[in-house]
């Protein structure tokens, strides 16, 4: 069965440009998750959906970033006049049920370089 | 959430065992301990989970002593493809609604 997909791969645009990050979870998982991975470093907790509400936005690092989710599906991430901080691997994760033992299965993110 | 502490790298050879220990001093009583394997331009891969004594699946063995302060990582005979970064997170699935918090994890190399 198909796991997370995430897209684009790779995406390069300039400082000021907003960006839009695509999540597709596994298909019947409820729980959606969005992380930042800087190079060399771990990966940062940015915000967690159950169904097309956010409970948990507190990683989310300033007014810049949104997200949401339509359909308990698929999920964007909006970043707004990217800054070259902003330069990391967004990696999406779902899992079928957060408070049990199952896991989160994650993407392969997406890589985005401000220039 | 517990904080956890592995070594920053291992390296090992083709066929030995490797055990990777992770510290987690102040980890709570409903914390369970889970390991994620990363390699590189992938996402992290679910290893294993435990909350106490041992559990094994077809990849790895996780071994937790009575007090929980640590725990293992077994990987046995180890191939090139388990060159990869090894993550151990602590949390109570229930509190954080599943949030993980990943430190920079242990970079394990297999040689040849």
């Amino acid at each position: 069965g198909a796991g997370v997909s995430q897209s684009p791969s790779n995406k390069v645009t300039e400082k000021g440009k907003d960006v839009e990050l695509r999540c597709d979870p596994i298909s019947g998982h409820t729980a959606l998750y969005w992380y930042r991975q800087s190079l060399g470093q771990g990966l940062e907790f940015l915000i967690y959906f159950q169904g097309n509400s956010a409970p948990d936005k507190s990683g989310l690092p300033s007014d810049r970033f949104s997200a949401e989710r339509t359909g308990g599906s698929v999920s964007t991430l909006t970043i707004q006049r990217t800054q070259q901080e902003d330069s990391a691997v967004y990696l999406c994760a779902s899992s079928s049920d957060p408070h049990s033992n199952q896991p989160q299965h994650f993407g392969d993110g997406t890589r985005l370089s401000i220039l | 959430l517990a904080k956890t502490t592995q070594p920053i790298s291992m390296d090992s050879y083709e066929g030995q065992e490797v055990n990777i220990t992770c510290s987690h001093n102040n980890i709570a009583t409903n914390d369970y301990i889970t390991w994620y394997q990363q390699f590189p331009s992938q996402g992290p891969r679910f290893i294993i989970q435990g909350y106490k004594t041992k559990v094994t699946n077809e990849v790895a063995s996780l071994f937790i002593p009575a007090d929980r302060k640590s725990s293992t990582l077994s990987l046995p005979r180890v191939s090139l493809s388990d060159t990869a970064v090894y993550y151990c997170l602590v949390g109570d699935r229930g509190s954080t609604l599943g949030r993980l918090y990943f430190g920079r994890g242990t970079q394990l190399t297999v040689w040849p």
